[in-house]
């Protein structure tokens, strides 16, 4: 089953302006991740967040995670044509208190920049 | 190329057929897993392994799916008397299973159609 629900399901922006997506999830987390996929191929992971993180930056990305929200943004900064990709998030839940790396994805933004 | 590898890339196949599908990790990564991923939606955890090890099948993977890790090395999938719904990309992921080492590696996947 899937975890997480992604918010929106498709956007559509101009090159050069920033895109926000936004992931929620249910049960508690070790870490959360976020993977890009191009159309037909497998995942790339681009950047993981851990429980106790409240931000993290990979150059043009930016990451936030609320764990009392239990929810996450992903946000793309000055986008090109070439980010045009799926980006699902994915949480690393806690079981047992021991992290097996076992991920669940959400159902994952279309994200198209126009050039 | 050292990233993971799937082969074949595309599977086309009769209804009640059996299918294999194989999966090279990355060669010092220890873990391995298997997902299902459908159209517009996220990928799906089916099984993994730690080495040779299988330690936790989804209750997606019926009777007719199996899956192998001998030696801890490449893994195969095998799916007996092939049916409709199991049309869907299959992905193969590798980690190094590690705190601090949590990201997965995708291959580029093995499409499935039955027809």
């Amino acid at each position: 089953s899937q975890q997480g629900e992604e918010d929106p399901q498709a956007l559509s922006i101009q090159e050069g302006e920033n895109a926000t997506m936004n992931c929620s999830y249910k049960t508690s987390i070790n870490n959360l991740q976020w993977y890009r996929q191009n159309s037909g191929r497998g995942l790339v992971h681009l950047i993981l967040i851990r429980s106790n993180e409240r931000e993290k930056h990979s150059g043009r990305l930016r990451v936030t995670l609320d764990t009392s929200k239990k929810s996450s943004s992903l946000l793309i900064t000055a986008s090109r044509a070439a980010d045009t990709a799926s980006y699902f998030c994915a949480t690393d839940s806690v079981a047992g208190g021991t992290s097996y790396g076992k991920l669940t994805f959400g159902q994952g933004t279309i994200l198209t920049v126009h050039p | 190329d050292t990233g993971v590898s799937q082969n074949p890339r595309h599977k086309i196949t009769k209804r009640g057929q059996n299918v294999t599908f194989r999966c090279d990790p990355i060669s010092e990564h220890n873990r391995l897993y298997w997902y299902r991923q459908t159209l517009g939606q996220g990928p799906e955890f089916l099984t993994y392994f730690q080495n040779e090890a299988q330690l936790e099948k989804s209750r997606l993977l019926s009777d007719r799916f199996s899956a192998e890790r001998p030696k801890g090395s490449f893994s195969t999938l095998e799916i007996q008397r092939t049916e409709q719904g199991d049309s869907a990309m299959y992905l193969c992921a590798s980690s190094l299973g590690q705190i601090a080492h949590e990201k997965l590696f995708f291959g580029s996947g093995t499409q499935l159609s039955v027809l």
